[in-house]
């Protein structure tokens, strides 16, 4: 199975400062087919996971440009330009290059 | 608007067969690919796997041969059926969905099931 490494586990952030997780897979993601299937998921406390971006950089219609992806390989990065308090919460990427899907163990995003 | 639901029982008995019913709303269930994913209490996701009506399907190898999955277009549903459950099951079941199996824009609310006698 394809391991997901996320860096930092925790991230206390202040309000309108900027956040930045890292995610790195134990194999590259690049699919036989060119493209590169890694996600990035939110989930607020007590609610299911949200799709925020697909396909390294893609995000979902309705997700705030202050999300953004980007990487390539092995190696990934969500970056939250300035974080609101909308944004508290477990972020998780996810490879779907590979069966099975797998996820990253997950970042909690809290405000300082 | 396409809304999830899961259904099923919240307990469950070790060696028992853990049963779930995702019902789909405010679109056919052909067309799309539909997954269940769990979360074990205070931990992260772990995928379980995906059907799709066209008799595609995977499913992770660590839950074996343990995992059924199938689709019901008639009733707009789609199930999962776990066999031998233990404690190590107990989860929030989730079901989602989407034009791809990866692609995961649809989120039922989840159901907790406990494994206990």
């Amino acid at each position: 199975d394809v391991v997901m490494t996320q860096t930092p586990l925790s991230s206390p952030v202040t309000l309108g400062q900027p956040a930045s997780i890292s995610c790195r897979s134990s194999q590259s993601l690049v699919h036989s087919d060119g493209n590169t299937y890694l996600s990035w998921l939110q989930q607020r406390p007590g609610q299911p996971p949200r799709l925020l971006i697909y396909q390294i950089s893609n995000r979902l219609s309705g997700v705030p440009d202050r999300f953004s992806g980007s990487g390539a390989g092995t190696d990934f990065t969500l970056k939250i330009s300035r974080v609101e308090a909308e944004d508290v919460g477990i972020y998780y990427c996810m490879q779907a290059t590979q069966f099975p899907r797998t996820f990253g163990q997950g970042t909690r995003v809290d405000i300082k | 608007q396409v809304q999830l639901q899961e259904s099923g029982p919240g307990l469950v008995k070790p060696s028992e067969t853990l049963s779930l019913t995702c019902t789909v709303s405010g679109d056919s269930v052909s067309g799309y690919h539909w997954s269940w994913i769990r979360q074990p209490p205070g931990k992260g996701l772990e995928w379980i796997g995906y059907i799709h009506n066209s008799g595609s399907t995977n499913s992770n190898p660590s839950l074996k041969s343990r995992v059924t999955m199938s689709v019901d277009t008639s009733n707009h549903q789609f199930s999962l059926r776990l066999s031998s459950v233990t404690a190590a099951d107990t989860a929030i079941y989730y079901c989602a969905g989407g034009i791809w199996d990866w692609y995961l824009e649809l989120w039922g609310r989840g159901t907790l099931v406990t494994v206990s006698s």
